[in-house]
């Protein structure tokens, strides 16, 4: 079975530092891909940014990035420069290479970003 | 603009009422998905569909069910509330492409928070 772990229920972080989110993974299959979503207190899920299993390099997207560790299980999210507006839930999935693009979704991670 | 629209924001019901969360998606997307929310255990998935008349249990179905007579639109029903059924309700869609790897990545609404007194 897959399984999502995110260790850290809130995080602090100071306006323009970085930050990391911490998620770690457990699956069986060869093939499978990871996800992170936001969720402002509006309540919708926003993606931020994707990893594929057989992915070389670590995802980007802007200010996002995935530091991948694919022996060591984990795909933490790292926010470069946070923004106030970065306050929100954050939210890693996984997904596995067959199906129908079922996600397994973490507890996820409350980030606050003070001024 | 893509969109995901959930037809209650706020909805609060009685104990034993059946109550229909209904959720349709503008994308042309086969797969859709019903996910409740709750403080310290993240999305769980109900139910799911990966096309008309088809439907799949998730990780948690008991108590509930779902129809889906049109690409478009997924409803979730709960056929008698209990107040364990107090949660926020997450709708999703995604494209389905046949491929074994992809990035297709879920759409989400913005949720109904359902309380049942």
């Amino acid at each position: 079975a897959q399984k999502i772990t995110q260790t850290q229920p809130g995080m602090f972080v100071q306006e323009k530092e970085a930050v990391t989110l911490d998620c770690t993974y457990d699956t069986s299959d060869q093939s499978y891909g990871l996800f992170w979503y936001k969720q402002p207190s509006s309540g919708e899920m926003i993606f931020l940014i994707y990893q594929g299993s057989y992915d070389e390099q670590n995802a980007t997207e802007g200010r996002y990035s995935l530091n991948f560790q694919k022996a060591r299980k984990s795909a933490n999210l790292v926010i470069s420069a946070s923004q106030l507006g970065d306050s929100a839930m954050y939210f890693c999935a996984m997904k596995n290479g067959r199906g129908f693009q079922k996600l397994v979704f973490g507890t996820g991670t409350r980030l606050l970003v003070s001024p | 603009d893509v969109k995901v629209t959930q037809s209650s924001r706020y909805l609060v019901k009685r104990t034993g009422e059946k109550v229909f969360l209904e959720c349709v998606q503008d994308m042309d997307h086969e797969n859709m998905f019903w996910y409740r929310q709750d403080p310290g255990l993240g999305l769980r998935l109900i139910y799911f569909s990966y096309d008309v008349k088809m439907k799949e249990k998730g990780d948690i179905p008991e108590g509930y069910s779902v129809s889906r007579e049109k690409k478009e639109r997924f409803s979730l029903i709960l056929e008698s509330a209990s107040t364990n059924q107090t949660s926020m309700y997450l709708c999703a869609s995604s494209l389905r492409t046949g491929a074994e790897r992809g990035n297709e990545k879920l759409f989400f609404g913005s949720g109904t928070q359902l309380s049942v007194l």
